[in-house]
């Protein structure tokens, strides 16, 4: 199983950017990392992913530390519509996704 | 496209009743999970299959659980004497191995209530 380390919770002012630290320590070689977001009644969503080198997509940025043992997702600039559970996995191929805590994000008006 | 499509989306039922939770996952994937969340114990993988076949039903917590998937287009999740400790929010997600790691698309949930 995935064993990933995530603050609880975290605050962010509405259109500052947030970063959202994982640590996956126990990560393999060829294991890709990927966050996953749950807003309130909802199932989680991806969000985005990566292996080794950083990541930009339109919901956020990737950036993955050199030895791979953590990762931070970047959202650029906090909307209030951001504020949702974050969670961060890895895996890849025929492993199972199990996820952990997350961190709770409130973006704050 | 059509997402992962769960059903019912509620449902309230008396303790000892069976609950028959449904999944379609999205055409062409070939992985899919059922998890459940409560806020105890957040998300646990609870069984997953790849090509229909169960692979890991580690996290099914008892005989009351079981999970079959017929064909490529439907599992069901059933419970069979429901307890109240079974009501939480069930997921139903799929995943398409040939793609980048193991992205998973996740349906809305199945929110049960067991009385």
């Amino acid at each position: 199983d995935a064993k990933t380390t995530q603050p609880n919770s975290m605050e962010s002012n509405e259109e500052e950017p947030v970063h959202l630290p994982c640590n996956h320590s126990t990560i393999s070689g060829t294991d890709y990392i990927h966050w996953y977001r749950q807003l309130p009644s909802q199932g989680p969503e991806y969000v985005i992913h990566g292996l080794t080198s950083n990541v930009n997509n339109r919901m956020a940025s990737l950036a993955i530390a050199e030895d791979r043992k953590s990762s931070t997702l970047i959202l650029h600039r906090a909307t209030l519509r951001d504020a949702a559970v974050y969670y961060c996995t890895y895996g890849g191929g025929y492993q199972k996704v199990t996820f952990g805590t997350g961190t709770k994000l409130q973006v704050i008006p | 496209d059509a997402g992962v499509i769960q059903s019912p989306r509620h449902e309230v039922t008396e303790m000892g009743q069976e609950v028959t939770l449904r999944c379609k996952p999205i055409s062409g994937h070939d992985y899919l999970f059922w998890y459940r969340q409560t806020m105890m114990r957040g998300l646990e993988l609870l069984i997953y299959f790849n090509n229909n076949v169960p692979i890991d039903d580690s996290g099914m917590p008892e005989d009351r659980f079981s999970a079959k998937m017929p064909n490529a287009s439907f599992s069901t999740l059933k419970i069979q004497p429901s307890e109240p400790r079974d009501s939480a929010v069930y997921f139903c997600a799929s995943s398409f191995i040939a793609g980048p790691g193991n992205t998973i698309y996740f349906g809305e949930g199945s929110w049960l209530t067991v009385v």
